[in-house]
């Protein structure tokens, strides 16, 4: 267990139809990143947010959103999904000024 | 912006033995970080090793170490006495020392699978 929880593990859903994906980070760090991973791609980069804010955005696109809550649990919001949206969707947290993030375990979208 | 390059798509080593995974990167930026991750089957992304830049000594763990060539931009990972259980996706990645906008994300590269075979 890596500390960072991610919900729910699996999840498949139709086209045009909008999930909601939940990341609690580890104890202590304020930092949360969302990251993608395409079938045999490598990650990319989607959103930080640092302590509740918005702090960086990366390749989202704009059907996309996500939000950190006062507990530092973030969501991430995937909207009028397509198929290509289908891919393994990570949650890392980081300590703001330090360099080690963790890893979740993923949340595996499939739409169809 | 950063890149992070894996030249190496697929790597084979027999178990028991070394085998070398290769890294470069491209950067404007004088302190920054430098990573390994392992993804295994399960699809956990695991950190096996980091490099900051401003040290000069290449960081080991246990059967892992790295040899971290700044002028180069290169950082390649070594794993010793090879076993089954280091087949996996190898990620490099990269972290900018900063933490303003977009910096203290990590940039990763395409990948290296390691197969182990006996």
């Amino acid at each position: 267990d890596s500390g960072v929880t991610q919900t729910p593990k699996h999840l498949i859903t139709a086209t045009g139809q909008r999930v909601t994906l939940r990341c609690s980070p580890r104890s202590g760090d304020l930092s949360v990143y969302w990251y993608q991973q395409s079938l045999d791609q490598g990650l990319q980069f989607l959103i930080q947010y640092y302590n509740g804010e918005e702090r960086a955005k990366g390749n989202i696109l704009e059907r996309f959103s996500a939000q950190q809550f006062p507990d530092l649990h973030s969501e991430l919001n995937l909207s009028s999904l397509e198929l290509g949206d289908s891919a393994l969707y990570f949650c890392a947290s980081s300590v703001m000024k330090g360099n080690g993030y963790t890893f979740g375990s993923g949340t595996r979208l499939t739409v169809v | 912006a950063q890149t992070v390059t894996q030249s190496q798509p697929e790597m084979s080593v027999q178990e028991a033995e070394t085998v070398t995974l290769s890294c470069t990167y491209d950067t404007s930026e004088s302190d920054y970080y430098l990573f390994w991750y392992k993804q295994p089957p399960s699809r956990q992304m695991i950190l096996v090793i980091r490099q900051e830049a401003y040290k000069q000594q290449n960081a080991t763990e246990n059967r892992f170490s790295v040899n971290f060539q700044k002028a180069a931009k290169s950082f390649s990972l070594k794993i010793s006495d090879s076993q089954l259980g280091d087949a996996a996706m190898y990620f490099c990645a990269y972290r900018s020392a900063l933490n303003t906008g977009t910096a203290s994300k990590l940039t990763f590269g395409t990948g290296t699978r390691l197969q182990v075979t006996l």
